[in-house]
């Protein structure tokens, strides 16, 4: 009964690949987002959507587009990786406020 | 959102409070204090936030100054569980994207 759930939680690949990352949450949130945390360990929001809608798009390369399926899910595909995008990403659902955040256990991207 | 100042790192012996200052002293009156903690290759949980009132709940306690430019979160009874990374949040409801501004927080050590 997981609240929010990233598959896969590891993801090795060379450079120039696209890979997907896929996140679900069984909250009932209308609002869900995409974070990056690099090897320094600082967090920085890159997408937030509200009933399927991108709200945030924090300049982050068009390389990244968010998907948005329905309401429950919001999956992230990559293309063409470089090394930088090595990091780990977190997905979070929230009610639209998003006064408190639920977090899911991040997916450890690592591009060779 | 206003800026917070956390200490970089703190240590706290198992089983004694451990007290995480956090100031955010250009603070207005309607951005609400948020704390979340991040543990070791896990995703940011809450732990609590308030407005103006003290608040406690089965986590821990924030104690937020009358003129509100700095907080505490109290762990009254730390834990080697605990030991995280802490982070002191200042946002407002209308925050257009909904998302959190996590900075480098406070790294938390709890010890035997």
């Amino acid at each position: 009964d997981t609240a929010v759930s990233q598959t896969p939680k590891y993801l090795v690949t060379q450079m120039g690949n696209d890979k997907s990352i896929k996140c679900e949450q069984n909250l009932g949130h209308d609002t869900m987002y995409w974070y990056k945390q690099d090897s320094k360990k600082f967090l920085k929001i890159m997408f937030s959507y509200n009933n399927k809608e991108l709200i945030i798009n924090e300049t982050v390369p068009n390389r990244f587009s968010p998907k948005s399926p329905d309401k429950a899910h919001l999956n992230l595909h990559i293309n063409s990786l470089e090394l930088g995008d090595s990091a780990v990403y977190f997905c979070a659902s929230s009610q639209p406020t998003g006064m408190v955040q639920f977090f899911g256990p991040g997916t450890r991207l690592t591009v060779l | 959102d206003a800026k917070t100042t956390q200490p970089t790192s703190m240590d706290c012996a198992e089983g004694r409070a451990a007290n995480l200052p956090c100031n955010h002293s250009t603070i207005s009156g309607n951005e609400y204090v948020y704390w979340y903690r991040q543990i070791h290759s896990q995703g940011p949980q809450y732990i609590i936030h308030g407005l103006k009132n003290n608040e406690t709940n089965e986590m821990a306690s924030l104690i937020i100054t009358e003129d509100r430019k700095s907080s505490t979160l109290i762990l009254p009874h730390a834990t080697l569980r605990d030991t995280a990374v802490y982070y002191c949040i200042v946002r407002g409801t209308t925050n257009s994207g909904y998302a959190l501004n996590f900075g480098k927080g406070t790294s938390l050590l709890v010890t035997p």
